[in-house]
C-alpha cells in the first residue's frame, strides 16, 4: 500500500492563528481525503480532496474554515483557519488507491493539533 | 446521516482469551473494514470484508460481514499483550457516498499478562 507522510507530525498553536497541514503520498492515488479525530473519540470525515477542483465537504465543515488543496495525484493540504481551542484534534490523511479509488483506505499518522 | 453502534466501549481481558466486538448500522454498506489504532498512529486496517455474508480471516482475526449489510463482527483469539489498541470498524458507501467511510465509536481493549 501506499506510504502516506504528513507535516506537522504535531503543533502547539496559538488561537486565531491558521496552520496548513501537508499530505503526501509515495505514489499516485485516486482519491485523498481528510479526517478529524477530537480527543478521546472516533474519526469524522471533513472533505474529499479532488484533484484539480474545489473539495467535497461534509456537513458541519465549511471551506472558509478548513480549505483544503490537491494540486496533484499525491499531495494535498488542509489549512485549518482561525483556530479555537475547540479545533484541538488529530487530523488524519487517507487515501484510497485502485483505479476507482475503491481499495480500503489506509491512514497517514496524523498530525497532532494543540491549540492554548 | 449514517451511524455505526460499536460495542463494546471497552474490554479488559486476560492474556489468551478470545475477545469479539461489533458493529451495527441503521444503513447499508457496500464495504465493511475493521482498523486498530495504536497511540500516536494512524489507523491500521486489519480485514475488509466486501461482500454480504463473507467471512475473512488474516491470523487470529476473524470478520464477517452481516447478511442484512448492516453488521460486522471482529473476532480475536488467543489475544496477546500487543493486542492492545482502539479498534474501530467502519462502513463505506456507494452512490453519492463513494470512498466516503463511516466510523464506529471504537472498542479500546486492553490485555492483561
Amino acid at each position: 500500500s501506499a506510504v502516506i507522510s504528513q507535516k506537522p507530525s504535531r503543533d502547539i498553536c496559538q488561537r486565531g492563528t491558521s496552520l496548513t497541514i501537508q499530505c503526501q503520498v509515495d505514489s499516485q492515488v485516486t482519491m485523498m481525503f481528510w479526517y478529524r479525530q477530537q480527543p478521546g473519540q472516533s474519526l469524522t470525515l471533513i472533505a474529499t480532496a479532488n484533484q484539480g477542483s474545489e473539495a467535497t465537504y461534509e456537513s458541519g465543515f465549511v471551506i472558509d474554515k478548513f480549505p483544503i488543496s490537491r494540486p496533484n495525484l499525491t499531495f494535498s493540504t488542509l489549512t485549518v483557519s482561525n483556530m479555537s481551542p475547540e479545533d484541538s484534534s488529530i487530523y488524519l490523511c487517507s487515501v484510497g488507491e485502485g483505479l476507482l479509488g475503491n481499495q480500503p483506505q489506509h491512514f497517514g499518522d496524523g498530525t497532532r493539533l494543540s491549540i492554548l | 446521516g449514517q451511524q455505526l453502534n460499536q460495542s463494546p466501549q471497552s474490554m479488559f481481558i486476560q492474556e489468551g482469551e478470545d475477545v469479539s466486538m461489533n458493529c451495527t448500522s441503521s444503513s447499508i454498506f457496500n464495504t465493511w473494514l475493521w482498523y486498530k489504532q495504536d497511540p500516536g498512529e494512524g489507523p491500521v486496517l486489519l480485514i475488509a470484508l466486501y461482500k454480504a455474508g463473507e467471512l475473512t480471516s488474516n491470523g487470529r482475526l476473524t470478520a464477517q460481514f452481516g447478511i442484512t449489510r448492516k453488521d460486522s463482527f471482529l473476532n480475536i483469539s488467543a489475544s496477546i499483550p500487543s493486542d492492545v489498541g482502539i479498534y474501530f470498524c467502519a462502513g463505506q458507501g456507494g452512490g453519492t457516498s463513494y470512498g466516503k467511510l463511516t466510523f464506529g465509536q471504537g472498542t479500546i481493549l486492553t490485555v492483561h499478562p
